[in-house]
């Protein structure tokens, strides 16, 4: 089956530094990617659409300068969280899709497995 | 706009109970259906998916959801539950023919299973 990891799985950082966390798609080719955001006991909240090659979509409130976003690869997303503060600790969340699983019109999203970010 | 709501935020359980998990959504065009569920930690896991076809699926873990289009409902039922699927669960919604099957998450229903 399709596979989605993310690395790190916990980071702690202090206030003012930057974070990079990695979203793959290891045995499949994942021209979109997507990005979420869950705080505690809550939902996810998409942040952003990622594409292959081009800038991503950014959901409406979500900062685009602070929240960097580079799919350079098939296979490999980033979201960098910069200048972080602890407002920004949270549960984020990848998932790509495959395209190649295609079944009654809809593409499959597959789930990473998340990143704990907790800045100090 | 598509919203979705899980009108139970938690739902408590015995061991070997049956359980009902609630979904509703709203949509202006026709929609697929899911339910994914997470525990502590750790991503999600599809359970089940509705595109077309049969309203009633079956998904993994022997849980089903029946899709009703006129109450426009996806509930999440399982006849006997175990204490290992005390977890978070999360109905969610794509529009057909929205712009890359983007998902709408309800607020999620944590079920805790009692021995």
């Amino acid at each position: 089956g399709a596979v989605v990891s993310q690395h790190p799985s916990r980071v702690i950082c202090k206030s003012g530094t930057s974070v990079k966390i990695e979203c793959r798609s290891l045995d499949f080719q994942a021209t979109t990617m997507f990005w979420y955001r869950q705080f505690p006991k809550q939902s996810l909240m998409l942040m952003a659409t990622s594409n292959e090659g081009s800038k991503a979509t950014y959901e409406q409130g979500v900062e685009k300068d602070k929240f960097l976003i580079n799919h350079a690869s098939l296979t490999l997303s980033t979201l960098t969280v910069t200048s972080a503060h602890p407002e920004d600790s949270s549960f984020y969340i990848c998932s790509a899709r495959d395209l190649s699983a295609l079944a009654g019109g809809y593409n499959e999203q597959f789930f990473g497995p998340g990143t704990r970010l907790t800045v100090l | 706009a598509q919203s979705v709501t899980q009108l139970d935020s938690q739902v408590p359980v015995f061991e070997e109970a049956p359980v009902e998990l609630r979904c509703n959504y709203s949509s202006s065009v026709s929609v697929y259906l899911f339910w994914y569920v997470q525990y502590p930690n750790q991503g999600l896991q599809l359970l089940l998916k509705y595109l077309s076809g049969s309203t009633l699926v079956k998904g993994i873990n022997g849980f089903e959801a029946e899709f009703n289009k006129s109450q426009t409902s996806f509930h999440l039922r399982k006849p006997s539950v175990h204490i290992s699927d005390t977890a978070e669960y999360f109905c969610a919604v794509s529009e057909i023919r929205g712009a890359g099957n983007m998902l709408t998450f309800g607020g999620g229903t944590r079920l805790m299973v009692k021995p």
